[in-house]
């Protein structure tokens, strides 16, 4: 089984600000790895994912993660933040391969981005 | 772009009630989800299925069925709904071989 721990519930920073939202794994297997954003009232949205390859993933919205095999980390940056980017951030994993599609979902982080 | 919908963005209930939630997805998506959020606890997993009329318990199953029998539309149902299962309810649905998972608004269900 899988397991996922964001290590920060809340995370408050000042506009143009960078920011790390930090997720660790946990796994016997090989994973996928997801990072979503969940803004006010809406449902989840997907920031972006790592399958396989380079392990610097860029995403929407000027976010981009590393995934670190060594660390089991998959750490989510933005250089810069918005006021637009306050929402709660989901880390997720998946089992890689297979027919087994379910996500296993940190507790989230609210990051809130203060003028 | 895929659209999943969900009914009722609010719902209240008495307790004891029988409730329904409906999920519709529009892209031909063989895998759905039912999941439930709440505070400090993410997002955790009900039911999903892989097909039409096929059901697996996530890791919260109890007080909760499913149902699917047509494969755009997946359906959570509380056979006598309790306060403990206030919270904010969200479909997901992904297409075969994909662990993307694509999310409607959410149902935001109080059991009172």
């Amino acid at each position: 089984a899988q397991s996922v721990t964001q290590l920060d519930s809340q995370v408050p920073v000042f506009e143009e600000a960078p920011v790390e939202l930090r997720c660790n794994y946990s796994s016997s297997v090989s994973v996928y790895l997801f990072w979503y954003v969940q803004y006010p009232n809406q449902g989840l949205q997907l920031l972006l994912k790592y399958l396989s390859g380079s392990t610097l993933v860029k995403g929407i919205n000027g976010f981009e993660a590393e995934f670190n095999k060594s660390q089991t980390s998959f750490h989510l940056r933005k250089p810069s933040v918005h006021i637009s980017d306050t929402a709660e951030y989901f880390c997720a994993v998946s089992r890689s391969g297979g027919s087994n599609y379910k996500l296993t979902f940190g507790k989230g982080t609210l990051l809130t981005v203060n003028p | 772009d895929v659209k999943v919908t969900q009914s009722s963005r609010y719902l209240v209930k008495r307790t004891g009630e029988k409730v329904f939630l409906e999920c519709v997805q529009d892209m031909d998506h063989e895998n759905m989800f039912w999941y439930r959020q709440d505070p400090g606890l993410g997002l955790r997993l009900i039911y999903f299925s892989y097909d039409v009329k096929m059901k697996e318990k996530g890791d919260i199953p109890e007080g909760y069925s499913v149902s699917r029998e047509k494969k755009e539309r997946f359906s959570l149902i509380l056979e006598s709904a309790s306060t403990n299962q206030t919270s904010m309810y969200l479909c997901a649905s992904s297409p075969s071989g994909s662990h993307e998972q694509y999310f409607g608004p959410g149902t935001r269900l109080t059991v009172t």
